[in-house]
This record gives structure tokens, sequence and C-alpha cells, in this order.
């Protein structure tokens, strides 16, 4: 079984570019979610899709925006790059249902998008 | 202060020494506890979870959870150099009708030969 795939690995931009990551989960899986890590802050949660509607959102700016298909993949956008969005941005999936109690919170994590803005 | 706290360390021990990581939380209602692994470079993976109070086990590694305290523990026995790695705690629980996931900074644990 194919894990989480997250494209591209890595990642140069400059402040004000805009960028775009890919996640694509593990088959099965409806609940995608991204996270920023840096090693001063940890895992921060960005915001989670399940069947394409946006569930869960951290307190990060309206820069940052994120979207999922029909097929579960997802996308997330960073507009108006700053030099603190330098991160690893990383994607998870999980087996999820429409009830939130039943969910357990286990996450499977792709290997990350390494993005640096220079 | 935070939901969740963990030492970051770095923690460094010899080979075959007991590794003890704790992470201490303030929301009671947290209900699924998790241990993740993280290699330079990977993404976390999932080494061990549990629910409400008590120890599970997985070979080499042993999770313990007290609620009544709001500390959580993973015990690693024979730690071998591979187990050199990020250790993150992670807990969650439902909160008004949404999940809540709440991870611990991360332990950075390297195991020297």
């Amino acid at each position: 079984k194919a894990g989480v795939t997250q494209t591209p690995r890595y990642l140069i931009k400059t402040r004000g570019q805009q960028v775009t990551l890919s996640c694509s989960p593990i088959s099965g899986h409806r609940s995608v979610s991204w996270y920023q890590q840096t090693p001063g802050q940890g895992l921060q949660f960005l915001f989670e899709y399940f069947s394409e509607t946006q569930r869960n959102k951290g307190n990060f700016p309206g820069r940052f925006s994120g979207r999922q298909f029909s097929n579960s993949r997802s996308e997330m956008n960073v507009s108006t790059l700053e030099l603190g969005d330098s991160a690893l941005y990383l994607c998870a999936s999980s087996w999820t249902s429409g009830a939130p109690h039943l969910n357990t919170g286990e996450l499977f994590f792709g290997e990350g998008s390494r993005l640096t803005v220079l | 202060q935070k939901e969740v706290e963990q030492d970051p360390g770095p923690l460094s021990v010899p080979e075959g020494a007991i590794v003890s990581l704790n992470c201490t939380y303030s929301n009671s209602a947290f209900q699924y506890f998790m241990w993740y692994r993280q290699y330079s470079r990977k993404g976390p993976e999932l080494l061990m979870y549990t629910y409400s109070s008590g120890n599970k086990e997985d070979g080499r590694f042993t999770a313990q959870v007290d609620k009544s305290s709001k500390y959580i523990s993973l015990f690693i026995r024979d730690s071998q150099p591979s187990d050199s790695a990020t250790y993150l705690c992670a807990m969650s629980a439902t909160i008004q009708g949404a999940q809540k996931l709440v991870f611990g900074q991360g332990t950075r644990l390297t195991i020297n030969p």
C-alpha cells in the first residue's frame, strides 16, 4: 500500500512569490491535514480537509490556503511568501469518519516539502 | 502555557540504556495518546498509540498514560543507535463536535554506540 506522497520535496522561492504544494493521501483515507514544522515552533496545524471541505483550521494568516479534490488529493498554497514561511510542510492522511467522536487522531505523514524563502 | 509540554532535549544516552521520554498536558479532555518518531529529513511515523490510562508494550517500547496526573511517557529498553530520532508526543480529543489534535515540541534523542 503506497504511503502519503508529497511533491515537490524541496523548493526555493523568493519573498513575494507564491507556492503550491501537493499531497496524495493513502488510498481510502478521506482526511488530509497540513502542518508546518520549524525548529522553534515545532509542528503547527494549518488545516484539515475531509470530503473536499475544510473541517478544521489553525491560526495561520489568510495567505495560507488549501483545497481537496474529489479523489482526496490535496493542495496547499502560500501567497506573498515571507522569510518566516521557510519550513518543512507536512501532509498527513487518516482514516476518519464524518463523526468526530469516532476519530482517534492517528495520522500517516508524508516526507514533507521543504520550502526555503530567500 | 502550552497545552502540551515536552522537553525538547537534546537527550544523549549510551547504547543499551533505558530511555524515558515524557509529556505533560493541561486539557483533561484528551483521550487518545500517541508517540511519533521522526528521523532526520523524514516525516513523523506513528510509533505507539494508547487510549485512556494504562500501559501498552510493543517490543522494546512501552507507552504509559497517567490521566490523573496528566502525564504520558515512552520508555525504550535496550536502546539502539537506530533509535536516534526526534520523538513527538501527541494527544487528541473531540471538543465541541470537532477533533482536536495537539503535538508536543518533540525531544531529540541520540543513542551513542
